[in-house]
């Protein structure tokens, strides 16, 4: 079944600490999707990587495509960066449409 | 900075009524999407269109459902007779790429339409 798995599906930390969200996927991909889901339910892409490891501020995203497995880090974790984060693939071959996880619920506490 | 844009913001209708959610794209992109949202559960691709026809639709993209481009600007999704379970949040995206697995795939989303059938 082509799907996208991640855990955990609700985490709550305290500010400073340092955060892993977990995706994998049970079918090839072409590039895998970080998004960020406000409260208010807008959706902001993070991350799209193929390969490797790419980083943006306090935010790092990694992948093993021989593994099917993708980890999104938080460094110094901040309230602002409660959310839901998204993890979705690209189904390799289609024009782009993604299949998405169920997210994950983070909750930053002061 | 360019940013998709959806309007209504929320759209309230009587089932069975037809709806139309708009978006306006980025200016440069060439590649469309709605996606819906049911409230608390996981987003769902309904349809992917490039190049002024549907490129991929999902299963529940069925024959109540339809998108236009109808000028160089708007992206349409018209749902024809709407039922209940079609209350959620609808997502419009663009994207420069599809597909290609480089930077010009990520997409952009707009703030969404809350639909509720009543």
């Amino acid at each position: 079944k082509n799907e996208v798995e991640q855990s955990p599906q609700n985490l709550t930390a305290q500010e400073g600490e340092f955060i892993t969200i977990n995706c994998s996927y049970s079918v090839g991909i072409s590039a895998l999707h970080w998004l960020q889901q406000h409260p208010g339910g807008g959706i902001v892409s993070l991350f799209m990587l193929s390969s490797g490891k790419k980083k943006h501020g306090r935010l790092i995203a990694t992948i093993n495509i021989q593994e099917k497995h993708s980890s999104l880090h938080i460094t110094a974790s901040h309230p602002r960066d409660s959310a839901v984060y998204i993890c979705a693939k690209n189904y390799g071959g289609s024009q782009g449409n993604l299949i998405f996880g169920k997210g994950t619920k983070l909750s930053v506490k002061p | 900075e360019p940013e998709v844009t959806q309007t209504p913001s929320h759209q309230v209708t009587q089932m069975g009524q037809e709806v139309i959610l708009r978006c306006v794209p980025i200016s440069n992109h060439l590649y469309f999407y709605w996606y819906r949202q049911i409230l608390g559960q996981k987003v769902e691709f309904l349809v992917s269109f490039y190049n002024n026809e549907i490129s991929e639709k999902s299963e529940i993209f069925d024959d109540q459902f339809s998108v236009e481009r109808p000028d160089g600007s708007n992206f349409t999704l018209k749902i024809r007779s709407t039922k209940l379970e079609d209350s959620a949040m609808y997502f419009c995206a663009s994207s420069d790429s599809g597909g290609r697995g480089g930077e010009t795939d990520t997409q952009y989303f707009g703030p969404g339409t809350r639909l509720t059938v009543l």
